[in-house]
Protein backbone atom coordinates (compact mmCIF):
# COMPACT_ATOMS: atom_id res chain seq x y z
CA UNK A 1 0.00 0.00 0.00
CA UNK A 2 1.21 3.55 -0.03
CA UNK A 3 3.89 5.29 2.29
CA UNK A 4 4.73 8.15 3.37
CA UNK A 5 7.73 8.91 5.06
CA UNK A 6 8.64 12.72 6.31
CA UNK A 7 12.70 13.90 7.13
CA UNK A 8 13.40 14.70 9.33
CA UNK A 9 11.70 12.96 12.04
CA UNK A 10 12.51 15.61 14.65
CA UNK A 11 14.61 18.80 14.59
CA UNK A 12 15.73 21.26 16.79
CA UNK A 13 16.37 25.04 15.97
CA UNK A 14 17.51 28.19 17.55
CA UNK A 15 14.66 30.59 17.29
CA UNK A 16 15.16 32.54 14.26
CA UNK A 17 16.47 29.92 12.00
CA UNK A 18 14.97 28.23 9.11
CA UNK A 19 13.32 24.90 9.31
CA UNK A 20 12.28 22.56 6.37
CA UNK A 21 10.27 19.27 6.60
CA UNK A 22 10.08 16.72 3.49
CA UNK A 23 7.38 14.89 2.63
CA UNK A 24 7.79 11.59 -0.08
CA UNK A 25 4.92 9.08 -1.37
CA UNK A 26 5.51 6.47 -2.57
CA UNK A 27 3.07 6.69 -5.42
CA UNK A 28 1.99 9.51 -7.42
CA UNK A 29 -0.40 12.04 -5.67
CA UNK A 30 -3.41 13.37 -6.49
CA UNK A 31 -2.97 16.24 -4.00
CA UNK A 32 -1.40 16.82 -0.77
CA UNK A 33 -2.27 18.56 2.70
CA UNK A 34 -0.14 20.07 5.26
CA UNK A 35 -1.51 19.78 9.33
CA UNK A 36 0.33 21.45 12.25
CA UNK A 37 -0.57 19.32 15.62
CA UNK A 38 0.54 21.08 18.50
CA UNK A 39 1.36 19.00 21.42
CA UNK A 40 -1.95 17.54 23.26
CA UNK A 41 -3.79 19.03 20.32
CA UNK A 42 -5.52 17.51 17.11
CA UNK A 43 -4.22 18.39 13.61
CA UNK A 44 -5.30 21.55 12.12
CA UNK A 45 -5.19 22.55 8.01
CA UNK A 46 -2.52 24.33 6.58
CA UNK A 47 -2.87 23.94 2.99
CA UNK A 48 -3.24 21.91 0.02
CA UNK A 49 -1.64 21.46 -3.16
CA UNK A 50 -2.88 20.43 -6.32
CA UNK A 51 -0.97 21.16 -9.23
CA UNK A 52 2.40 19.45 -10.38
CA UNK A 53 5.52 21.97 -9.29
CA UNK A 54 2.81 24.41 -6.94
CA UNK A 55 4.57 26.67 -4.66
CA UNK A 56 2.34 28.53 -2.25
CA UNK A 57 2.85 30.89 0.67
CA UNK A 58 1.81 32.16 4.01
CA UNK A 59 3.71 34.39 5.43
CA UNK A 60 6.97 32.40 6.79
CA UNK A 61 5.26 29.04 5.53
CA UNK A 62 6.68 28.07 1.94
CA UNK A 63 4.65 24.37 0.64
CA UNK A 64 6.13 23.05 -2.64
CA UNK A 65 4.97 20.10 -4.45
CA UNK A 66 6.97 18.22 -6.68
CA UNK A 67 6.97 17.86 -10.68
CA UNK A 68 6.26 14.13 -10.31
CA UNK A 69 3.57 15.30 -7.29
CA UNK A 70 5.60 12.38 -5.46
CA UNK A 71 7.03 14.43 -3.21
CA UNK A 72 6.65 17.83 -0.89
CA UNK A 73 8.18 20.24 1.12
CA UNK A 74 7.36 23.00 3.83
CA UNK A 75 9.62 25.56 4.80
CA UNK A 76 9.54 28.26 7.55
CA UNK A 77 11.67 30.88 7.49
CA UNK A 78 12.92 32.85 10.94
CA UNK A 79 10.90 30.21 13.26
CA UNK A 80 9.53 31.30 16.20
CA UNK A 81 8.59 29.76 19.68
CA UNK A 82 5.26 29.23 18.80
CA UNK A 83 6.27 27.18 15.43
CA UNK A 84 6.45 24.56 17.71
CA UNK A 85 4.62 21.49 17.07
CA UNK A 86 4.72 18.26 14.56
CA UNK A 87 4.12 19.13 11.20
CA UNK A 88 1.83 16.36 8.62
CA UNK A 89 1.88 15.80 5.61
CA UNK A 90 -1.46 13.75 4.27
CA UNK A 91 -1.36 12.14 1.13
CA UNK A 92 -4.06 11.25 -1.35
CA UNK A 93 -4.48 9.45 -4.32
CA UNK A 94 -5.83 9.55 -7.98
CA UNK A 95 -10.07 8.08 -7.18
CA UNK A 96 -10.16 8.16 -3.68
CA UNK A 97 -11.31 10.88 -1.07
CA UNK A 98 -9.21 9.66 2.10
CA UNK A 99 -6.13 10.93 2.78
CA UNK A 100 -2.88 8.77 4.46
CA UNK A 101 -0.68 10.78 6.95
CA UNK A 102 3.14 10.81 6.97
CA UNK A 103 5.12 10.10 9.90
CA UNK A 104 5.49 13.78 10.94
CA UNK A 105 8.40 15.69 11.47
CA UNK A 106 8.81 17.35 15.45
CA UNK A 107 9.53 20.73 15.63
CA UNK A 108 11.39 22.08 18.95
CA UNK A 109 12.28 25.70 18.66
CA UNK A 110 14.39 26.84 21.35
CA UNK A 111 14.61 30.77 22.43
CA UNK B 1 -14.82 27.81 9.57
CA UNK B 2 -16.32 24.45 9.76
CA UNK B 3 -16.18 23.06 13.43
CA UNK B 4 -16.28 19.12 13.90
CA UNK B 5 -16.73 18.18 18.19
CA UNK B 6 -15.71 15.10 19.50
CA UNK B 7 -17.53 13.25 22.71
CA UNK B 8 -16.20 12.19 25.20
CA UNK B 9 -12.90 14.33 25.17
CA UNK B 10 -11.40 11.22 27.67
CA UNK B 11 -12.83 7.88 28.69
CA UNK B 12 -11.87 5.83 30.85
CA UNK B 13 -12.97 2.15 31.31
CA UNK B 14 -12.55 -1.46 32.32
CA UNK B 15 -12.11 -3.68 29.99
CA UNK B 16 -14.10 -5.80 28.29
CA UNK B 17 -16.89 -3.03 27.73
CA UNK B 18 -17.89 -0.99 25.14
CA UNK B 19 -17.35 2.82 24.43
CA UNK B 20 -19.26 5.17 21.99
CA UNK B 21 -17.23 7.59 20.92
CA UNK B 22 -19.48 10.10 19.00
CA UNK B 23 -18.14 13.23 16.44
CA UNK B 24 -20.20 15.60 15.07
CA UNK B 25 -19.93 18.86 12.57
CA UNK B 26 -21.83 21.44 13.55
CA UNK B 27 -21.70 24.22 11.19
CA UNK B 28 -21.57 22.01 7.54
CA UNK B 29 -22.82 18.84 6.60
CA UNK B 30 -19.99 16.19 6.34
CA UNK B 31 -20.62 13.97 3.34
CA UNK B 32 -17.09 11.94 4.90
CA UNK B 33 -16.16 11.32 7.95
CA UNK B 34 -12.68 9.57 8.59
CA UNK B 35 -11.78 7.71 11.31
CA UNK B 36 -8.11 8.12 12.95
CA UNK B 37 -5.98 6.30 15.82
CA UNK B 38 -3.01 8.33 17.02
CA UNK B 39 -0.87 6.36 19.46
CA UNK B 40 1.87 8.68 21.57
CA UNK B 41 4.12 10.62 19.28
CA UNK B 42 3.33 8.61 16.41
CA UNK B 43 1.39 9.63 13.38
CA UNK B 44 -2.59 9.11 12.35
CA UNK B 45 -3.20 5.81 11.16
CA UNK B 46 -6.65 6.01 9.14
CA UNK B 47 -8.86 3.54 10.20
CA UNK B 48 -11.92 3.58 7.87
CA UNK B 49 -13.64 5.92 5.84
CA UNK B 50 -17.50 6.86 6.19
CA UNK B 51 -20.34 8.12 4.31
CA UNK B 52 -23.59 8.80 5.13
CA UNK B 53 -25.81 5.98 5.16
CA UNK B 54 -23.58 3.34 4.02
CA UNK B 55 -21.15 1.35 5.18
CA UNK B 56 -17.64 2.58 6.46
CA UNK B 57 -14.72 1.18 4.46
CA UNK B 58 -11.84 0.10 6.74
CA UNK B 59 -8.42 -0.14 6.07
CA UNK B 60 -6.33 -2.89 6.21
CA UNK B 61 -5.87 -4.84 9.35
CA UNK B 62 -8.65 -2.85 11.21
CA UNK B 63 -11.39 -5.01 12.54
CA UNK B 64 -14.58 -3.78 11.59
CA UNK B 65 -16.29 -5.96 14.11
CA UNK B 66 -14.36 -4.21 17.18
CA UNK B 67 -14.72 -0.99 15.92
CA UNK B 68 -17.92 -0.55 14.47
CA UNK B 69 -18.77 2.89 12.99
CA UNK B 70 -22.22 3.96 11.86
CA UNK B 71 -22.56 7.10 10.22
CA UNK B 72 -26.15 7.87 10.52
CA UNK B 73 -26.63 11.58 9.56
CA UNK B 74 -24.51 14.16 7.75
CA UNK B 75 -23.38 15.44 10.71
CA UNK B 76 -22.84 12.23 13.23
CA UNK B 77 -20.98 9.18 12.91
CA UNK B 78 -19.68 7.55 16.05
CA UNK B 79 -17.07 4.80 16.30
CA UNK B 80 -17.77 1.89 18.82
CA UNK B 81 -14.96 0.48 20.80
CA UNK B 82 -16.27 -3.32 21.56
CA UNK B 83 -15.05 -5.40 24.48
CA UNK B 84 -12.29 -2.80 24.55
CA UNK B 85 -8.77 -4.21 26.30
CA UNK B 86 -5.85 -2.51 27.28
CA UNK B 87 -4.18 -2.40 23.34
CA UNK B 88 -7.30 -0.13 22.80
CA UNK B 89 -5.83 2.81 24.67
CA UNK B 90 -5.19 5.60 22.38
CA UNK B 91 -6.25 9.07 20.94
CA UNK B 92 -8.70 8.97 18.27
CA UNK B 93 -9.72 11.45 15.98
CA UNK B 94 -12.14 11.61 13.61
CA UNK B 95 -12.21 14.51 10.54
CA UNK B 96 -15.13 15.41 8.47
CA UNK B 97 -15.19 16.63 4.50
CA UNK B 98 -18.11 18.64 3.16
CA UNK B 99 -19.21 18.49 -0.76
CA UNK B 100 -15.91 19.47 -1.78
CA UNK B 101 -14.25 16.94 -0.13
CA UNK B 102 -11.31 19.00 -0.12
CA UNK B 103 -10.07 20.25 3.74
CA UNK B 104 -10.31 17.85 6.34
CA UNK B 105 -11.81 19.54 10.12
CA UNK B 106 -10.62 17.82 12.24
CA UNK B 107 -12.38 17.00 15.60
CA UNK B 108 -10.74 17.48 18.91
CA UNK B 109 -10.11 13.79 19.82
CA UNK B 110 -10.62 11.37 22.32
CA UNK B 111 -8.63 9.89 24.45
CA UNK B 112 -9.35 6.35 25.91
CA UNK B 113 -7.92 4.73 28.91
CA UNK B 114 -9.12 0.74 29.20
CA UNK B 115 -7.94 -0.72 32.23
Amino acid sequence: GQQVMQIPQYQHVQEGEDFTTYCNSSTTLSNIQWYKQRPGGHPVFLIQLVKSGEVKKQKRLTFQFGEAKKNSSLHITATQTTDVGTYFCACSGAGTYKYIFGTGTRLKVLA
Amino acid sequence: GAVVSQHPSRVICKSGTSVKIECRSLDFQATTMFWYRQFPKKSLMLMATSNEGSKATYEQGVEKDKFLINHASLTLSTLTVTSAHPEDSSFYICSATGTSQETQYFGPGTRLLVL
